[in-house]
């Protein structure tokens, strides 16, 4: 079974340009995140979706960054302008839908990520 | 904000030896898991604890958890230089809808 794909896998942009990213999440994982990943850090929560449904997108600098996941499956990633702190690793992970009852796991399956230098 | 902090920052060690990593966090949770990254890589789930659990194994791995201390341990025994990696624990809100990442911890296994 194939894993979650991320492209590009690296990406150099100079500030105030445009970037995208895209996402193939694992078939039947209805969930999808996004995460930033800074140099020596853990990864911090972008965006979740729930099939096309943004269901936590608190910590998304709306000013410059968009989502979107149409037909509830691939999701796509824009930052514009980009700025020199956009420099980081952007990753994504799907889960199986979190169960309402009962037992929950909420294991993600992380993509290889896309590595952003601005410069 | 992150809200696991593992300690130590990073740990090196001989081949062999084991390694034990630590996480605190500072709210309620359902679960609790850890994962490993390789330099370059995405992250990899390495094992669940759930908050009624107190420790689970599988294969050369052992987690604790303390809810009253609000921590967790990670033990690798007998090292391999290919557990050279960053080591993150992830903490699961107790509603289930949030997964919150450490900084982690970078482990070093000479051989």
């Amino acid at each position: 079974e194939a894993g979650v794909v991320q492209s590009p896998r690296y990406k150099i942009i100079e500030k105030k340009q445009p970037v995208a990213f895209w996402c193939n999440p694992i078939s039947g994982h209805n969930t999808l995140y996004w995460y930033r990943q800074n140099l020596g850090q853990g990864p911090e929560l972008l965006i979740r979706y729930e099939n096309e449904e943004a269901v936590d997108d608190s910590q998304l600098p709306k000013d410059r960054f968009s989502a979107e996941r149409l037909k509830g499956v691939d999701s796509t990633l824009k930052i514009q302008p980009a700025e020199l702190g956009d420099s980081a690793v952007y990753l994504c992970a799907s889960s199986p839908s979190l169960p309402r009852t009962g037992p929950n796991t909420g294991e993600l399956f992380f993509g290889e990520g896309s590595r952003l230098t601005v410069l | 904000s992150q809200q696991g902090e593992e300690d130590p920052q990073a740990l090196s060690i001989q081949e062999g030896e084991n390694a034990t990593m630590n996480c605190s966090y500072k709210t309620s949770i359902n679960n609790l898991q850890w994962y490993r990254q390789n330099s370059g890589r995405g992250l990899v789930h390495l094992i669940l604890i759930r908050s009624n659990e107190r420790e689970k194994h599988s294969g050369r791995l052992r987690v604790t958890l303390d809810t009253s201390k609000k921590s967790s341990s990670l033990l690798i025994t007998a090292s391999r230089a290919a557990d050279t990696a960053s080591y993150f624990c992830a903490t699961r809100n107790e509603y289930g809808n949030k997964l919150v990442f450490g900084a982690g911890t970078i482990l070093r296994v000479k051989s």
